[in-house]
């Protein structure tokens, strides 16, 4: 059982440039949840998903776009990157009425 | 909005003792969840302990117990028997129930545990 994968694990992309983080989960879960993590921060939520067709922001939303067009999936999309947006990115489900979050490996990006 | 605050930026503690990790939070709500997550070097988020905030009765596994104080808005962690294996990062959560199961976490900013041998 993979659980919750995350594709690339590592990226440097230049100021401008766009690209997708790809999330799969594989428990069938309602809810999907994209966070980033800063250095001397905790963990900060991004977008979320309770469902297929239905996302909603987070606490830091802008510069990211996301769409749940199947259960499994959830991708992040950066249109236009800036070095503001380097951090690692973590990819989170979970069934809606549980406790428990399950956490992808992270994507670290780099934007210079 | 809710806030999580985690006091203690590093702690260091020798191998086979005891030590506690604090975290208070802020909010208005009177049903929630708390988390307690360990990140090693690996980067991996894993779920060290929960506790349900209608539940009186502090959670624990196994060397990993909590002493969740209502009132006071404080939900420190305990870790008995300190091993190599606990040296990490730990982060305190806050999960709310008013959007229906729909609520994301707040994490405080981390607690870096080190394990003298």
């Amino acid at each position: 059982n993979a659980g919750v994968t995350q594709t690339p694990k590592f990226q440097v992309l230049k100021t401008g440039q766009s690209m997708t983080l790809q999330c799969a989960q594989d428990m069938n879960h309602e809810y999907m949840s994209w966070y980033r993590q800063d250095p001397g921060m905790g963990l900060r939520l991004i977008h979320y998903s309770v469902g297929a067709g239905i996302t909603d922001q987070g606490e830091v939303p802008n510069g990211y776009n996301v769409s749940r067009s199947t259960t499994e999936d959830f991708p992040l999309r950066l249109l236009s990157a800036a070095p503001s947006q380097t951090s690692v990115y973590f990819c989170a489900s979970r069934e809606v009425g549980n406790t428990e979050a399950f956490f992808g490996q992270g994507t670290r990006l780099t934007v210079v | 909005a809710q806030t999580v605050t985690q006091s203690q930026p590093e702690m260091s503690v020798q191998e086979a003792e005891t030590v506690t990790l604090s975290c208070t939070y802020d909010t208005s709500e009177s049903d929630y969840y708390l988390f307690w997550y360990k990140q090693p070097p690996s980067r991996q988020m894993i779920l060290v302990i929960r506790q349900e905030a209608y539940k009186q009765q502090n959670a624990t596994e196994n060397r990993f117990s909590v002493n969740f104080q209502k009132a006071a808005k404080s939900f420190s962690l305990k870790i008995s028997d300190s091993q190599l294996g606990d040296a990490a990062m730990y982060f305190c959560a806050y999960r709310g129930y008013s959007g229906g199961g729909a609520d994301g976490l707040t994490f405080g900013k981390g607690t870096h545990l080190i394990i003298q041998p």
